[in-house]
C-alpha cells in the first residue's frame, strides 16, 4: 500500500484479556518501529526492528509486552494480561535506509491502534 | 533530565504572526533533527527535517539547528488556524541505535 496500515483502528477490550495489534509497513521499508502515546504526550518508543530482527526492544515497558516480524515485512504488537494503564495509542512507523546503508531517521506513521483496556 | 525537551504551550498567536518554537536534546551523538505536527487525534507527520548546523527553510517553515548548544527550533511565518496542532521536535542517534526521541510536544494555537 501507498502508506503505513494499521489494525484495528479501535479496540476495547477488558482488563487481563490478551491482545494483537498489527502493522502494514511501506513497501520496501525494512525499518520498522512501535511507539505508544498516551493524552498529551509524545510518541514513547518501544521497538525498533530491522528486517525480522527486533534490533532495540529496551522500551517495551515488561514482558507482558511482545513483539514479532517473522518476514520481515508486517509486524504484530502483542500484549498479554492487559491492564487499565496500556490503554494508549500504538503507533507503528517504517523508514527506509539509503543506500550506503545509513538510515535517514524520516519515520512515517499509520494512523495507530487505540487500545482502551476496562 | 528528559532527553528531548520542549514546552508544552499552549503557545497562541494571531493569525498571520510567527510562531517559534523551541527544542533542547541531551544526546550529543544526535545527527538528524525532524518536526513533525500533529492534529488531535491523528498520528504524527513530518514537515520539516535538518542534519546540519543553521537554517532550513521550506515554505513558511524554517527549522535552525545549533549542535554547540544541542538546541532545535522551528519558525512558522504566516501562521494559519490550520497551523493549529501539536508540533513534536524529534532527534535521530544511529549511535543510540537508530533510535527516534520524540519530545512532548507544544501545542499551538492560532487565533484568527
Amino acid at each position: 500500500g501507498a502508506g503505513v496500515s494499521q489494525t484495528p483502528s479501535n479496540k476495547v477490550t477488558e482488563k487481563g484479556k490478551y491482545v494483537e495489534l498489527r502493522c502494514d509497513p511501506i513497501s520496501g521499508h525494512t525499518a520498522l518501529y512501535w511507539y505508544r502515546q498516551s493524552l498529551g504526550q509524545g510518541p514513547e518508543f518501544l521497538i525498533y526492528f530491522q528486517g525480522t530482527g527486533a534490533a532495540d526492544d529496551s522500551g517495551l515497558p515488561n514482558d507482558r509486552f511482545f513483539a514479532v516480524r517473522p518476514e520481515g515485512s508486517v509486524s504484530t504488537l502483542k500484549i498479554q494480561r492487559t491492564e487499565r494503564g496500556d490503554s494508549a495509542v500504538y503507533l507503528c512507523a517504517s523508514s527506509a535506509f539509503i543506500p550506503r546503508g545509513q538510515h535517514t531517521g524520516e519515520l512515517f506513521f499509520g494512523e495507530g491502534s487505540r487500545l482502551t483496556v476496562l | 533530565q528528559k532527553e528531548v525537551e520542549q514546552n508544552s504551550g499552549p503557545l497562541s498567536v494571531p493569525e498571520g504572526a510567527i510562531a517559534s518554537l523551541n527544542c533542547t536534546y541531551s544526546d550529543r551523538g544526535s545527527q538528524s533533527f525532524f518536526w513533525y505536527r500533529q492534529y488531535s487525534g491523528k498520528s504524527p507527520e513530518l514537515i520539516m527535517s535538518i542534519y546540519s548546523n543553521g537554517d532550513k527553510e521550506d515554505g513558511r517553515f524554517t527549522a535552525q539547528l545549533n549542535k554547540a548548544s544541542q538546541y532545535v527550533s522551528l519558525l512558522i511565518r504566516d501562521s494559519q488556524p490550520s497551523d493549529s496542532a501539536t508540533y513534536l521536535c524529534a532527534v535521530f542517534s544511529q549511535a543510540a541505535g537508530n533510535k527516534l526521541t520524540f519530545g512532548g510536544g507544544t501545542r499551538v494555537l492560532v487565533k484568527p
